[in-house]
């Protein structure tokens, strides 16, 4: 029981490229959401998802994009990538209060 | 906008010591509080919430309504429960969660 998988671990990216970061779980949770997670700021939220096809804005939406295609996956887009991004990113689902992290994805943008 | 604050970056202590991990929140309707655990190199996991009224670990909290605070507290540290404890907030309908900027808790021997 893999429960929620973040891939990849560790990127390296120079400013201004782009990249996808996905979440997936098998637990058939509804909803699904993206934290970022920086030292002396505790976990921020970015987008969120109460279902396939649905998203939301979070705390901290911009720059970043979601797609929520598939229940089971929710993915998360930097369009250009800028060094405030660097972050660990945290991905997450739940049913009811039961939430689930993944073991996140430590993003470097130089 | 709901809030949740964490006024200790850092608490040191020793083993065997009492713990008290502070949490305040601020929040117009009935919130929903917890307590998350990150242990070194490990994912964030639920360690407590308040409507449970449970002791995982040894520890337990307890949400004061008059104060607006859920404070964790342990009466006897142990060395492995050095770790970032992160209190969180939710809405009735458990939709999003907010949290505090996180205590980092290291027990020494």
């Amino acid at each position: 029981n893999a429960g929620v998988t973040q891939t990849p671990k560790f990127r390296v990216l120079k400013t201004g490229q782009s990249m996808t970061l996905l979440c997936a779980q098998d637990m058939n949770h509804e909803y699904m959401y993206w934290y970022r997670q920086d030292p002396g700021m505790g976990l921020r939220l970015i987008h969120y998802s109460v279902g396939e096809g649905t998203t939301a804005k979070g705390e901290v939406p911009d720059g970043y994009n979601v797609s929520r295609l598939k229940k089971q996956n929710f993915l998360l887009g930097l369009e250009s990538a800028a060094p405030s991004q660097t972050s660990v990113y945290f991905c997450a689902s739940s049913v009811g209060y039961g939430y689930t992290f993944g073991s996140g994805t430590r993003l470097t943008v130089v | 906008a709901q809030r949740v604050t964490q006024p200790e970056k850092l608490l040191s202590v020793f083993k065997g010591a009492p713990v008290e991990l502070k949490c305040n929140y601020s929040y117009s309707g009935s919130p929903e509080l917890f307590w998350y655990v990150q242990y070194s190199r490990q994912r964030l996991q639920l360690l407590l919430r308040h409507i449970s009224r449970e002791s995982i670990k040894g520890f337990t909290a307890d949400l004061n309504k008059g104060e607006t605070s859920f404070h964790l507290k342990k009466p006897f540290a142990q060395e492995e429960d050095s770790a970032m404890y992160y209190c969180a907030l939710s809405d009735s309908g458990y939709s999003t969660l907010t949290f505090g900027k996180g205590t980092m808790l290291l027990v020494s021997p």
